[in-house]
């Protein structure tokens, strides 16, 4: 069974950092691209980044562009979203998303339960 | 980047009715839609992918349809357990982009 399970989030001062963690479990995890994904308080979905399954590949949203990195570790089936210069607009559940492939392109296949970023002085 | 629009925002029906959620893409998307069940507090849930191909255990009552820009969710009969948010999003382009979602609530 597959497993997604983060950690890491906290109540930040704005201008400050956080590391997210991501472990997973049930599957390959050297072979799947990862990605994060976000929801603020009571609003929709937002796509953060993403990485590829070897993790040469990182992709950004323009809103966390030059703030956050992403990076795994393939021998330790873990995810990480590094964050910096935090905003209050960066408050949201964090969900780590295992990509799933259906011959052509990957989409997002298992969630985790996510993990609270609260930005606020 | 691509803009994805689901109506209506809000669809009140009641258990056993048949309903359909739609979703628009701002331009081509080609198959490479999806979508997801919400219920409060917890994690969205993968429904369909490939716009039309039902996830590992999702029940036969949801179906999908479309491609290029015009897609809908259809829910052929509602169980109590069906009254969550839906959301589409398109995996072809970057970034991928989700719809701001349709709440189903109970009539």
């Amino acid at each position: 069974e597959v497993q997604v399970v983060e950690s890491g989030g906290d109540l930040v001062q704005p201008g400050g950092s956080l590391r997210l963690s991501c472990s997973v479990s049930g599957f390959t995890f050297s072979s799947f691209p990862m990605h994060w994904v976000r929801q603020a308080p009571g609003k929709g979905l937002e796509y953060v980044s993403a990485i590829g399954s070897s993790g040469t590949g990182t992709y950004y949203a323009d809103s966390v562009k030059g703030r956050f990195t992403i990076s795994r570790d393939n021998s330790h089936n873990t995810l990480y979203l590094q964050m910096s210069s935090l905003r209050a607009e960066d408050t949201a559940v964090y969900y780590c998303v295992k990509m799933g492939y259906d011959g052509s392109s990957y989409y997002y296949d298992s969630w985790g339960r996510g993990t609270l970023v609260t930005v606020s002085s | 980047e691509i803009v994805m629009t689901q109506s209506p925002a809000t669809l009140s029906v009641s258990p056993g009715e048949r309903v359909t959620l739609s979703c628009r893409a701002s331009q081509s998307v080609s198959g490479n839609l999806a979508w997801y069940q919400q219920k409060p507090g917890q994690a969205p849930r993968l429904l369909i992918y490939g716009a039309s191909t039902r996830a590992t255990g999702i029940p036969a009552r949801f179906s999908g349809s479309g491609s290029g820009t015009e897609f809908t969710l259809t829910i052929s009969s509602l169980q109590s357990e069906d009254f969550a948010v839906y959301y589409c999003q398109q995996y072809n382009n970057w970034p991928r982009t989700f719809g701001q979602g349709t709440k189903l609530e109970i009539k």
